[in-house]
């Protein structure tokens, strides 16, 4: 069983909705990260979290916002989404406390339909 | 910039049958090198890691060697199973920095046959 849960594990949406991804683990990692995963490719990271503070966005549009609001929870908040959006959204934590090992422990994603 | 290059199949095996997926990196500095797995419907597992020349990761059967001189890191598994199945990831991070960046390979599906 994975130790980092993501909800909801499926979700479809209109390009106008409002819609938001948690993430959860209680592992007391310090860095989580937000991932996108097309198919049969391989994961590309959208943001990084330190101690609940953004340390990377790598240019994603504003239309995804993260939020951490504390150190077990990170959420990703959706808005104005577009059809080229759908994809596996993966959540990832790992102990972070300044220095990174590259050992991530991933959930299992929220598979995203943009309609 | 760092790069990670594996070979892409697809990989068909029967079962027990001896597997090898390569991969090899570009790196500035001393990186890290892990095998991450996608089971079908699932997020990534790390597999195995070596953090420096000559470490052997193993886990579950597979093994790989971080070879310096070759710049390789291939992932080896002496007779699979079906239930290995799977997406592999190669991938490499900087150690001990603090960019929290893994540099993944484009992935080899493995599929099993009984």
């Amino acid at each position: 069983d994975t130790e980092v849960t993501q909800t909801p594990k499926h979700l479809v949406m209109g390009m106008t909705n409002k819609k938001s991804l948690k993430c959860e683990q209680h592992m007391g990692h310090r860095a989580m990260y937000w991932y996108k995963q097309k198919a049969k490719k391989p994961p590309e990271l959208m943001f990084v979290y330190s101690y609940e503070k953004l340390s990377i966005n790598e240019s994603v549009p504003s239309r995804f916002s993260p939020e951490c609001p504390n150190s077990s929870l990170l959420n990703l908040h959706l808005h104005a989404l577009q059809p080229e959006d759908s994809a596996l959204y993966l959540c990832a934590s790992s102990q972070g406390a300044g220095v990174y090992t590259g050992e991530l422990f991933f959930g299992e994603g929220s598979r995203l339909t943009v309609l | 910039g760092d790069s990670v290059t594996q070979m892409e199949g697809p990989v068909t095996l029967s079962e027990e049958a001896f597997l090898t997926i390569n991969c090899t990196y570009t790196a500035t500095g001393y990186p890290s090198l892990f095998w991450y797995v996608q089971y079908p419907g699932e997020g990534l597992q790390l597999l195995l890691k070596a953090t420096k020349a000559d470490d052997k990761g193993s886990n579950k059967g597979f093994e790989a060697t971080y070879r310096k001189e070759t710049t390789s890191f291939h992932l080896e598994k002496g007779s699979v199973q079906v239930s290995d199945s799977a997406v592999y990831f190669c991938a490499l991070s900087e150690s001990g920095g603090s960019n929290y960046k893994l540099t993944f390979g484009k992935g080899t599906l493995l599929t099993v046959n009984p």
